[in-house]
């Protein structure tokens, strides 16, 4: 069993619709997390980075974080076809062991 | 555009041959990390050298190798090539040892035929 898992998509919404985006993990030791967004024949991104339970807010991202339900979300609200991309969500580990999702390619349709 | 440098672009070679991929990382970053990205596999972590040292290793193949130089550059090296080594190898950059922030650059892309 992978040790992140996240929802694999793919995903086509129309512009102006809701993202939403899942992770689930099984180690009680990931304490930061983190999305990353790629575009198509870039490198990964930061998009958000969070260390505690509840949500974050960035413009139209919020990161949702349960620690106890080990699960966490993305949601970009008003999404636009700038916002077609891949979304990693990363995990850190209290010992600085890092794990990626498999990714989950969003494409907003104009 | 994340600072990250990495070359070559793109490299098509044939099986049993050997390859180097070259990275120079963002100005202050002192470590560099090394991924494999495939269809199948997702964002898969190879290794991480901090300052010129390894610093964690995750699931490289023997037949691959890396080291960072004192200017921080680093290189990935990848010999006795087969078919499923092709991928996209990124490597990434960060100021500290902790797996922190990451500036990826943007890949090299290897088709191995």
């Amino acid at each position: 069993q992978k040790e992140v898992e996240q929802d694999p998509g793919p995903l086509s919404v129309p512009e102006g619709a809701i993202v939403s985006l899942n992770c689930t993990y099984s180690n009680s030791a990931f304490q930061y997390f983190m999305w990353y967004r790629q575009y198509s024949r870039k490198g990964p991104e930061l998009l958000m980075y969070t260390y505690s339970s509840g949500n974050k807010e960035d413009g139209r991202f919020t990161a949702q974080v349960d620690k106890s339900s080990k699960y966490i979300s993305l949601f970009i609200r008003d999404s636009q076809p700038s916002d077609s991309a891949t979304y990693l969500c990363a995990l850190i580990r209290n010992d600085y062991k890092l794990s990626f999702g498999a990714g989950t390619t969003v494409t907003v349709r104009a | 555009d994340s600072g990250v440098t990495q070359t070559p672009k793109h490299l098509i070679t044939a099986t049993g041959q050997r390859v180097t991929l070259r990275c120079s990382p963002r100005s202050g970053d002192l470590s560099v990390y090394w991924y494999q990205q495939s269809l199948d596999q997702g964002l898969q972590f190879l290794i991480q050298y901090y300052n010129g040292e390894e610093r964690a290793k995750g699931n490289i193949l023997e037949r691959f190798s890396a080291q960072q130089f004192p200017d921080l550059h680093s290189e990935l090296n990848l010999s006795s090539l087969e078919l499923g080594d092709s991928a996209l190898y990124f490597c990434a950059s960060s100021v500290g040892q902790g797996f922190g922030e990451l500036f990826f650059g943007e890949g090299s892309r290897l088709t191995v035929l």
